[in-house]
């Protein structure tokens, strides 16, 4: 039990689109949703916060109009890089907050790369 | 705010030897502990984490973490590593936001 789905794997877009990554809890309903960016051969940094119905809360340094979370219901969020650049290649990774013991579970992550 | 120090950045262990990760982490109330795992370009598996009661914590693959509030550590252990233990692993700390703040990781390569 416990799934996150985390869509896509991989993509590649052209410099100035915009991408959306979906996180998606299969079997539970996730209160709260998180999305880290991690580069490479480093640590996980968290972006943002999302309750779901309400407006998530960014992490210092980290542009809103940018990076456009949106948490519609209790098992998905979605991230958008709006106007992406190559500066923007990163893997993304999404979490979901599941049980008031606090248990998370890790989506497998998004590779984003923009040429 | 919470933070994770994990002072080793990369260990090699031979197949068949113990493991120990180190994780040192500071914050102000009684913390969530939690240690991850990741293979290249992939998510994070949970191998255990700490909540309340019974400072040493069994986990998967092996895994045990000991919490000491003493020294603000817990580090990752395992008895006997397999050559699959090759791998990524983050301690993270949690507290009253149920934000994360993860360590900058341990690589780990096992050597036959």
């Amino acid at each position: 039990g416990a799934v996150v789905s985390q869509h896509p794997s991989r993509v590649i877009c052209k410099s100035g689109t915009s991408v959306k990554i979906e996180c998606r809890s299969l079997d539970f309903q996730a209160t709260t949703m998180f999305w880290y960016r991690q580069f490479p051969k480093q640590s996980l940094m968290l972006m943002a916060t999302s309750n779901e119905g309400s407006k998530a809360t960014y992490e210092q340094g980290v542009e809103k109009d940018k990076f456009l979370i949106n948490h519609a219901s209790l098992t998905l969020s979605t991230l958008t890089v709006t106007s992406a650049h190559p500066e923007d290649s990163s893997f993304y990774i999404c979490s979901a907050r599941r049980d008031q013991a606090g248990g998370y579970t890790f989506g497998s992550g998004t590779r984003l790369t923009v040429v | 705010a919470q933070s994770v120090t994990q002072p080793d950045i990369h260990i090699t262990v031979s197949e068949g030897a113990s493991l120990e990760l180190r994780c040192n982490y500071s914050y102000g109330a009684t913390p969530y502990l939690f240690w991850y795992v990741q293979s290249p370009g992939q998510g994070l598996q949970l191998l255990l984490k700490y909540f309340s009661g019974d400072t040493l914590v069994q986990g998967i693959k092996g895994f045990e973490a000991e919490f000491k509030r003493s020294q603000s550590s817990f580090n990752l252990r395992k008895p006997s590593v397999h050559w699959s233990d090759a791998a990524e692993y983050f301690c993270a700390v949690g507290g009253n936001d149920y934000k994360l703040s993860f360590g900058a990781g341990t690589t780990v390569t096992v050597r036959a």
